[in-house]
């Protein structure tokens, strides 16, 4: 079983649909996650960052984290074909072992 | 703010020589910063992590001695592929750990292409 699982997808949507990505863990010491973003060969972008369980919201983004259940997702409302993109989710326990989920490629059709 | 700059973001290079590729925290100092190796469609593998003043420590099955990688300051990391071969083509990820939660921040990726 892999630390990180996630759905690489691929996900189509179309413009304005709400989308939600998420993964599963197996290390219950994870205690620092994130979501980035990444481009077509383009390094990946910080996106959301939150720190053990609950949710963090930041404009058409939400991201939360359920510790008891090892899940984590990713919410993106009213969806623009700019954040067609590979979304990664990634997860640590101190911010020195990050370990990436495999990303979902997420379109979103005009 | 926690802006990381990558250089080159392609190079194209013969069997044999070798490269660098330097990664830069632009407006923060890094203590640690780390060199990821990424396949097409594949998620992104972490090679090492370099600790300013001290050696690296890599991953289990990278060479050292292949990836060279020299972190001279708080603001700097470079990784050397040395004796490039075609199997050493892809794409080099580093970033940089800002702030006191080491948050990771990413360059925009050297593409390396062996002939």
């Amino acid at each position: 079983q892999k630390e990180v699982e996630q759905d690489p997808g691929p996900l189509s949507v179309p413009e304005g649909a709400i989308v939600s990505l998420n993964c599963t863990y197996s290390n219950s010491a994870f205690q620092y996650f994130m979501w980035y973003r990444q481009y077509s060969r383009k390094g990946p972008e910080l996106l959301m960052y939150t720190y053990s369980s609950g949710n963090k919201e930041d404009g058409r983004f939400t991201a939360q984290v359920d510790k008891s259940s090892k899940y984590i997702s990713l919410f993106i409302r009213d969806s623009q074909p700019s954040d067609s993109a590979t979304y990664l989710c990634a997860m640590s326990v101190n911010n020195n072992d990050m370990r990436f989920g495999a990303g979902t490629r997420l379109t979103v059709k005009p | 703010g926690a802006v990381v700059s990558q250089h080159p973001s392609r190079v194209i290079c013969k069997s044999g020589t070798s490269v660098k590729i330097e990664c830069r925290s632009l407006d923060f100092q890094a203590t640690t910063m780390f060199w990821y190796r990424q396949f097409p469609k594949q998620s992104l593998m972490l090679m090492a992590t370099s600790n300013e003043g001290s050696k690296a420590t890599y991953e289990q099955g990278v060479e050292k001695d292949k990836f060279l990688i020299n972190h001279a300051s708080l603001t700097l990391s470079t990784l050397t592929v040395t004796s490039a071969h075609p199997e050493d083509s892809s794409f080099y990820i580093c970033s940089a750990g800002a702030g006191p939660r080491n948050i990771q921040y990413f360059g925009a990726g050297t593409r390396l292409s062996v002939l």
